[in-house]
């Protein structure tokens, strides 16, 4: 069970807008960054989104993310069939004074 | 580029020990924070240990607490995890993982390829 919550799939057709949501506490998303992540399969995951709402350099802009108390969202625009991935949030606890991820999101682009 | 690599994993008894290294390049290592974080055949990502750049803040998930011990060498752009008393549940894909900025606290931004622990 994981300390963030997140919907363990999601789905939309190309073109469409998807978000998928992170939930945690006061100890971790209440007081702290969250950031997200990438995974095709069989591969390392790739940092989308850090520091609420940032974007790395290579992300396009057709991924958002956002945050507001102790819940966030990550939103893909434009959807396209090489966005279907699994989708983890993460950020630091300090209670548990450790990193927490969610559970992850499976995206499938129908 | 920033590129980090894995070794040290393998076949293990419960009971047993491995010592997991990566080596960073292509960053300033010592500016930088890292982490070790796993994934179980088919779960999700789970956070094992962090470390800040200069040591002098490491923290471990409880689940490997008093078994596993993390350590870096700045000089050799290396990071270690020494695992002992591993246990069936330790099964996983090591990724070894460079922090954003010098404290562990900070967002994870780039990960290795990975190294397979198999604890049976």
């Amino acid at each position: 069970q994981s300390v963030l919550t997140q919907p363990p799939s999601a789905s939309g057709t190309p073109g469409q807008r998807v978000t998928i949501s992170c939930s945690g506490s006061n100890s971790n998303l209440g007081i702290n960054i969250v950031n997200w992540y990438m995974q095709l399969p069989g591969t390392a995951p790739k940092l989308l989104i850090y520091s609420n709402n940032r974007r790395p350099s290579g992300v396009p802009d057709r991924f958002s993310g956002s945050k507001s108390g102790t819940s966030a969202s990550l939103a893909i625009s434009g959807l396209q069939s090489e966005d279907e991935s699994d989708y983890y949030c993460a950020a630091w606890d300090d209670s548990l004074n450790g990193v927490v991820f969610g559970g992850g999101t499976k995206l499938t682009v129908l | 580029e920033v590129q980090l690599v894995e070794s040290g994993g393998g076949v293990v008894r419960p009971g047993g020990s491995l010592r997991l290294s990566c080596v960073a390049s292509g960053l300033t290592f010592d500016d930088h924070a890292m982490h070790w974080v796993r994934q179980a055949p088919g779960k999700g990502l789970e956070w094992v240990s962090g470390i800040s750049w200069n040591s002098d803040r490491i923290t471990y998930a409880d689940s490997v607490k008093g078994r596993f011990t993390l350590s870096r060498d700045n000089a050799k752009n290396s990071i270690y995890l020494q695992m002992n008393s591993l246990r069936v549940d330790d099964t996983a894909l090591y990724y070894c993982a460079k922090g954003f900025g010098s404290a562990p606290t900070g967002p994870i931004d780039y990960w290795g390829r990975g190294s397979l622990v198999t604890v049976s």
